[in-house]
């Protein structure tokens, strides 16, 4: 149980921002919040990661709620090649895994 | 391209033989974790080793044997597989193991097929 909620799929065009929502309502006061993706056939790959305060890297920028109930992944300029599964984690939330994989957003990037 | 390498790419083996995974990092790391991920579904927690140590065993089969020789180094022994253990088999890294703020760098993986 990842103890996180994301939409199973999203579209977005080619060159637009694509937005991933992710709920962790239960997340606590030191936990931070991890976002990888997984491309086809590839290992998964880190992104972004966050406690509190907003996050911006090469890939992408995470905004988190002030109150860290939720928050959202951008990636500013969507490409065919970001197409892939994005995975929202908050690690440690269920014990001792560092990282446990819920279903994820399958993101589609069209042209 | 990732900074943590897996041979061999791809591995077919009979239910008989006796191969091995391997995973190298060169990023000064002291965690190094493998998962398994079966068609379609997300990767899954099998070992964690810490400073070359056992941290965790996921209940997996003995038939699956880690071994951390050195801190840069990670292998997975296999012996009598069955059919259903054909997956995606991933090396991970990361700076230490239960440090909240310390990513996991991912290698591609081998893909196993036990025939």
């Amino acid at each position: 149980d990842a103890k996180t909620t994301q939409p199973p799929s999203m579209d977005c065009a080619e060159g637009r921002a694509a937005n991933l929502p992710c709920n962790h309502s239960t997340i606590s006061g030191n936990e931070y919040v991890y976002w990888y993706r997984q491309i086809h056939s590839q290992g998964p790959q880190y992104i972004i990661h966050g406690l509190k305060n907003n996050e911006t890297n090469e890939m992408a920028s995470l905004i988190i709620t002030e109150d860290r109930k939720s928050s959202t992944l951008i990636l500013p300029h969507a490409t065919l090649r970001d197409t892939a599964v994005y995975y929202c984690i908050v690690p440690f939330h269920s014990g001792n895994t560092p990282l446990v994989f819920g279903k994820g957003t399958r993101l589609s990037v069209i042209a | 391209d990732t900074e943590v390498t897996q041979t061999p790419k791809h591995l077919v083996m009979g239910m008989t033989n006796k191969k091995s995974l391997k995973c190298e990092q060169h990023m000064g790391h002291r965690a190094m974790y493998w998962y398994k991920q079966k068609a379609k579904k997300p990767p899954e927690l099998m070992f964690v080793y810490s400073y070359e140590k056992l941290s965790i065993n996921e209940s997996v089969p003995s038939r699956f044997s880690p071994e951390c020789p050195n801190s840069s180094l990670l292998n997975l022994h296999l012996h009598a597989l069955q059919p259903e253990d054909s997956a995606l088999y991933l090396c991970a890294s990361s700076q230490a193991y239960r440090n909240y703020n310390s990513p996991l760098h991912f290698g591609n993986g081998t893909r196993l097929t036990v025939t």
